[in-house]
């Protein structure tokens, strides 16, 4: 069954670092999404991404975060600044038309800001 | 403003017997609702969806129910199992609006 791969799997860094978390998602799917869970929390929407460009963001998505679809088969999310509040799971999705239609998640990324 | 919450945060049941986890959203254009189950470390995995024009839903060993005049959703799990342990989460889409949003959680403890 296609998956959406994340790499890596837990990444420590510095605060005020910068750190990019990859995600590769289903090779034919189109819309590809972040989303992160801070530990006891709900799950929360960040962005959404369709045709090289973001489609939605939410108000967690600042300008520390930015995402790029560097070729064909990565999606990345960057965070420039890392604070500790910014400490979670970090999830990557895909989906092959807009809505709900196959969409999936990855294992996650977990990242620890010191 | 919208929400997606569970009324129980923990539900121990004993081994081979079903388990109902409830989930309650406020928002009537939802329309489209998946049950995750999410084990320790891992992301969420689907177990099961519901469209807005079907109050009931089978898959493998579990049911969703869905109540739109109570905005009400539930998930059943029938013969529970060890490894059904995890936490549970609803999700509710609106058609085209291309995310989800989360409910809280449901921690399924399965007693051997």
């Amino acid at each position: 069954e296609p998956e959406v791969t994340q790499t890596p799997s837990h990444q420590v860094t510095q605060m005020g670092q910068e750190v990019i978390l990859r995600c590769v998602p289903i090779s034919n799917h189109l819309y590809f999404y972040w989303y992160r869970q801070i530990l006891g929390q709900k799950v929360e929407f960040l962005v959404s991404f369709y045709n090289n460009e973001i489609s939605e963001k939410s108000e967690i998505f600042d300008d520390q975060f930015s995402v790029e679809r560097p070729d064909g088969s990565n999606f990345t999310l960057k965070i420039r600044s890392t604070k500790l509040e910014d400490s979670a799971m970090y999830f990557c999705a895909s989906s092959d038309l807009p809505g709900n239609y196959g969409y999936t998640f990855g294992s996650g990324t977990r990242l620890t800001v010191v | 403003g919208e929400s997606v919450g569970l009324h129980l945060p923990t539900l121990s049941v004993q081994e081979g017997d079903n388990s109902i986890i409830n989930c309650a959203y406020s928002n009537s254009a939802s329309d489209y609702f998946i049950w995750y189950k999410q084990e320790s470390g891992k992301g969420p995995q689907f177990i099961i969806d519901i469209r807005s024009n079907m109050d009931k839903r089978q898959g493998q060993r579990v049911t969703v129910l869905l109540n739109k005049t109570v905005k009400h959703l539930s998930l059943q799990i029938a013969a529970t199992q060890p490894g059904d342990s995890a936490v549970y989460f609803c999700a509710e889409m609106r058609w085209n609006f291309n995310k989800f949003y989360f409910g809280s959680g449901t921690k399924l403890n399965v007693k051997p």
